[in-house]
């Protein structure tokens, strides 16, 4: 499809475990955004990566999580050692950057912590 | 760190009635955009607004960006059914390239 593309769509992992979430972007998207979603509740901003530049990780909670972009398409965001606390809805979106600023997004990945 | 706040959180009506959706800041911000999300989806774009003051009409929804830039409006005429979701504002804050915060959410259920 055209569309953002995540996965997996559900993950349930045990505490302390590593997980790795995948984001296929728009192709031509310059712009990857990753936010996480607690249930019926806002976007709460993780890290952005425009382009070339160095990306924005002032939203990443812990040392825990990171996130990487290859070749300047897909992303992983990557959560080690796992916590109850990391249960969340963890949404990818990309951007062309246009006058409009739309984000376009993906339908997230589920994840639980048991 | 910017912050925006939206109001309510939760709003519950009857189809036909008007509403309004809230979001304030104390932080200025270079544009601001409306989603609105279904269950299990991802948000999608419902209007940009870019200039203080701006005024944009889609259908029975109107948007207002504050003069001021801090804080932004969504009312809703003859709410129906199909309205139902989750609508999130977010902005833009200056100079910090493309990044977007997000409001909390406000969760619109329309009874027929």
């Amino acid at each position: 499809g055209a569309g953002v593309s995540q996965s997996p769509s559900n993950k349930v992992t045990e505490k302390g475990k590593d997980v790795e979430l995948r984001c296929d972007p728009i192709s031509g998207h310059t712009a990857l955004y990753w936010y996480r979603q607690s249930l019926g509740q806002g976007l709460e901003f993780l890290i952005y990566f425009q382009g070339n530049s160095a990306p924005d990780k002032s939203g990443l909670p812990s040392d825990r999580f990171s996130a990487e972009r290859t070749g300047g398409s897909v992303s992983t965001l990557t959560i080690q050692r796992t916590q109850q606390e990391d249960s969340a809805v963890y949404l990818c979106a990309s951007s062309s950057w246009d006058i409009s600023g739309e984000l376009f997004f993906g339908e997230g990945s589920r994840l639980t912590v048991l | 760190t910017q912050l925006l706040e939206q109001s309510p959180q939760f709003l519950s009506i009857q189809e036909g009635e008007n509403l309004t959706v809230y979001c304030n800041s104390s932080s200025v911000f270079s544009s601001l955009q409306w989603y609105r999300q279904e269950p299990g989806e991802g948000p999608v774009l419902l209007v940009t607004v870019v200039t203080g003051g701006e005024v944009k009409k889609l259908k029975r929804l109107t948007f207002q960006f504050g003069d001021a830039r801090k804080d932004s409006s969504l009312h809703i005429t003859a709410a129906q059914p199909g309205d139902t979701g989750l609508y999130l504002c977010a902005g833009a804050p200056y100079n910090q390239g493309g990044k977007l915060i997000f409001g909390q959410g406000t969760e619109l259920s329309v009874k027929p």
